[in-house]
């Protein structure tokens, strides 16, 4: 069974660092294209990072430069380094499978989430 | 960047058919895929590449794309199926590569 499951979130103040992790099973994650999307309290969706699995990596505008998205093979998880954080940061993160390994293919796992709160 | 238009909620009574329409620029061109997420809960892929359902998902979920509209159709609503409803691309001329529509909520009346 495919599971993936988030954790790292917490309170921390604006301009510190964080780092979540997601650890999966059921499948291997090097051989995936594994992502990173978050949810802002009250709000949609929005796409984050991907890792390939060839390594490459890609990043939304808004943490670009701040954001480093990462993978451990041994351990089978996904990580996601965030650092210079700010308060519009604030979200759910989800990490997320992409379906048949295809930059054109859906979501199709998805972890519980795990909750960012960037305040003071 | 590439832009999807959802509408912010739909309505229908149980046993109708629900439509939850997602406009982009010749999206009929990419392959759309749509969730579903309940309160507190992680989005489900109850649809992707345009039409294909997951397994699982029930054959009451249904999905089209063509010119510069998608659609997800839910026949038979049942209360269970309120929810968010998000579609989704991927658009390989954006930096921002992997785009969510603004979400529908869809309520069972």
């Amino acid at each position: 069974e495919v599971q993936l499951v988030e954790s790292g979130g917490g309170l921390i103040q604006p301009g510190g660092s964080l780092r979540l992790s997601c650890a999966a099973s059921g499948f291997t994650v090097s051989s995936n294209y594994m992502s990173w999307v978050r949810q802002a309290p009250g709000k949609g969706l929005e796409w984050v990072s991907v890792i390939y699995s060839g390594g490459s990596t890609y990043y939304a505008d808004s943490v670009k430069g701040r954001f480093t998205i990462s993978r451990d093979n041994s351990k089978n998880t996904l990580y996601l380094q965030m650092n210079s954080l700010r308060a519009e940061d604030t979200a759910v993160y989800y990490c997320a499978r992409i379906h048949r390994m295809s930059p054109q293919g859906g979501f199709d796992y998805w972890g519980q989430g795990t909750l960012v709160t960037v305040s003071s | 960047s590439y832009v999807l238009t959802q509408p912010p909620s739909v309505s229908v009574a149980p046993g109708k058919t629900a439509r939850i329409t997602c406009g982009g620029n010749n999206i009929g061109s990419k392959s759309v895929h749509w969730y579903q997420q309940k309160p507190g809960q992680a989005p489900v892929l109850v649809i992707y590449y345009d039409s294909d359902r997951p397994s699982g998902i029930p054959e009451r979920f249904s999905g089209s794309n063509s010119g510069n509209t998608a659609t997800l159709t839910i026949s038979r609503v049942e209360a269970g199926d309120e929810a968010d409803y998000y579609c989704q691309v991927w658009d390989s001329s954006s930096d921002q590569n992997w785009v969510f529509g603004g979400g529908t909520k869809l309520t069972v009346l």
